[in-house]
This record gives C-alpha cells, structure tokens and sequence, in this order.
C-alpha cells in the first residue's frame, strides 16, 4: 500500500498570512496514463470533506485561487496564500494512483 | 446541482449486517465510478471500496475484503454497500463519494455495539 504523510498534523496560522500543509507518499503516484492522482481535500467542522485540487495542482470548481497545489513524484504541497476565517478545518491529500486509495492522517489548520 | 444522499446507517450489535444506499443526482451517474469512505469517530479517512461505472469492477480495503460488497443501480442512480459480519471498528461515518472526489455526500452513521 502506498503511505502518505503529511507534515505539519497541526498548524496555527494568524488571518491574512500564508499557509502551508506537505504531504509525502512512500512511492511515486505516477499513473501508467502519466497522471499523477493527489488530491487534496478540505474538511471543515461537523462537514464532509471538500475537494480543493486534484492531479496534484488543478483547482476544482468554485475553489477560491488562493489555494494552490505543487510537487511531483513524491513530494507535494498545498499552499494558502492568505488564509480566511472560513479556511478553519481539517486538511488530507490523497492518492488515487493505485488500489487501496490512501489518505494522509490529515492537517488541522487553526487560527492563532 | 450535484447531490449525493447517503441513507441506511443504524445502530447494529457485532456480527450484524446492513444495507447502505446512496441516491445520486444532478450528473449522469452511470458515467462516474462511485466510492464509499468512511471516518471512524474523532478519525481520519478511511477508503472502503470503489466500483466502476458499469460495475463490472470492483475494489476493497483488505479491512472489509470478504465482508463488504459494494454494487449500484444505474437505472435507479443509486450507490450500495453491503455490510456483513459487522464489528466494532466499522464503526464510522460512511461517506460515498464520486471516484475523483468531486462530489461527496453528508454521510451516514454506522454505529456497531451491543
């Protein structure tokens, strides 16, 4: 099974000021198709999870475009450019490369 | 507007089985893989199992491989998970969800206890 692993689990973060949330997987997520699937995701409180990117830096829909996702192969990273009130919650990557799907153990992203 | 309602969760003593239902709309549902994920109480996410879009695949976790069996209906838009021989550590919210994630619904309740 492929791990992820998401560093920090738990990050405080002043209004307006960036954000950032790393997620590792234990082999590359590159599909036989040349897709790499990581997605992240965004739980708010008492919420179901929210899709925020997919294939490791597409915005979907209606996601606001301080939200951006980078990497590859291994490595990647969600970045907030300035975060809002409303961005308070749970954050995970996901691998959807290969069966089972994995999540990362999730970030908790609060204000200070 | 996309929708998916998740219906069937219970309270359900150790060894017991149920039937959870997703009712999907506002996209064509027979064109998507559909998924089942699941958060245990105060946990993460948990992927459970994944069809294809004609249901001719399918996929599980090896935590619910043998007792679990996920179909669907796409003349009825609806989404299933068979649970059997239920135990303790089923017990979570269950979510079902578009494969790519795109979509998710408000989740059900499946509590395992005597």
């Amino acid at each position: 099974d492929i791990v992820m692993t998401q560093t920090p689990l738990s990050s405080p973060v002043t209004l307006g000021q960036p954000a950032s949330i790393s997620c590792r997987s234990s082999q590359s997520l590159v599909h036989s198709d040349g897709n790499s699937y990581l997605s992240w995701l965004q739980q708010r409180p008492g919420q179901p999870p929210r899709l925020l990117i997919y294939k490791i830096s597409n915005r979907f829909s209606g996601v606001p475009d301080r939200f951006s996702g980078s990497g590859a192969g291994t490595d990647f990273t969600l970045k907030i450019s300035r975060v809002e009130a409303e961005d308070v919650g749970v954050y995970y990557c996901m691998q959807a490369t290969q069966f089972p799907y994995t999540f990362g153990q999730g970030t908790k992203l609060e204000i200070k | 507007e996309v929708q998916l309602v998740e219906s069937g969760g219970d309270l359900v003593q150790p060894g017991g089985s149920l039937r959870l239902s997703c009712v999907a709309s506002g996209f064509t549902f027979s064109n998507y893989a559909m998924s089942w994920v699941r958060q245990a109480p105060g946990k993460g996410l948990e992927w459970v199992s994944t069809i294809s879009d004609s249901g001719g695949s399918t996929y599980y976790a090896d935590s619910v491989k043998g007792r679990f069996t996920i179909s669907r209906d796409n003349s009825k838009n609806t989404l299933y998970l068979q649970m059997n021989s239920l135990r303790a550590e089923d017990t979570a919210v269950y979510y079902c969800a578009k494969r790519d994630g795109g979509a998710w619904g408000q989740g059900t309740l499946v509590t395992v206890a005597s």
